[in-house]
């Protein structure tokens, strides 16, 4: 079972529009939570942490389900400068192995004009 | 801060060559990290580093070799290269929580 999974879309929606991302992850004991954003040939950028509380950061507000094991990303009022592949992305920390992150596939959006 | 920085962006290399990928980070973080990434999928962990002295394989780590003599630098050595190992190569660097990627290196290798 992968660690991190993610619907990998495409999602084609008009500006404005609001859209929605979810993502689920395996170990129950991950620690921290995030949302990137890849450009087409580029690094992932990271976008926003997550907490259990909700957080929002403009457009774009994140939430975390500890109990059910799911991370959503919601993106209101869309722009064409959105486009992009969003990286969901879990960090778990073991004495063993150190600080490790588990990246979902990514989910591609396409807003149109 | 210039952040993570990675040499050369582009490389091409024949089947047998070896190079050197450069990833150099300036902001003290203990964690560095190589992915990488082949066309349309996600990342895929090569080798990472806790500190300086200590590095460990990540899911892909055969046909490369790593070493961290310093905190800010970790190198990735390719040694004979093969046409499986095309791909682009992030390198990244964390504290503790979120990681900050390089600009990648985009290697052919024919």
């Amino acid at each position: 079972r992968k660690e991190v999974e993610q619907d990998p879309g495409p999602f084609n929606v008009p500006e404005g529009a609001t859209v929605a991302f979810n993502c689920t992850y395996s170990n129950s004991a991950s620690q921290s939570f995030f949302w990137y954003r890849q450009d087409c040939r580029k690094e992932p950028k990271l976008l926003m942490s997550v907490y259990s509380s909700g957080n929002e950061d403009g457009r774009f507000t994140a939430q975390l389900n500890r109990a059910s094991q799911y991370i959503s990303l919601l993106i209101r009022d869309s722009k064409l400068s959105d486009s992009a592949t969003y990286l969901c992305v879990v960090n778990l920390y073991r004495p063993n192995t150190g600080n490790q992150f588990y990246f979902g596939t990514g989910t591609s959006l396409t807003v149109i004009p | 801060n210039a952040g993570v920085t990675q040499t050369p962006k582009f490389r091409i290399l024949k089947i047998g060559q070896s190079m050197t990928l450069q990833c150099t980070q300036d902001m003290n973080h203990n964690y560095m990290y190589w992915y990488r990434q082949d066309p349309g999928m996600g990342l895929k962990l090569i080798y990472y580093s806790v500190g300086a002295g200590i590095t460990d394989k990540g899911e892909v780590p055969n046909g490369y070799n790593v070493s961290r003599s310093t905190t800010e630098d970790f190198p990735l050595r390719l040694e004979l290269a093969a046409p499986s190992q095309t791909s682009v190569y992030f390198c990244a660097s964390s504290y503790r929580v979120a990681q900050f990627f390089g600009p990648g290196t985009r290697l052919t290798v024919l």
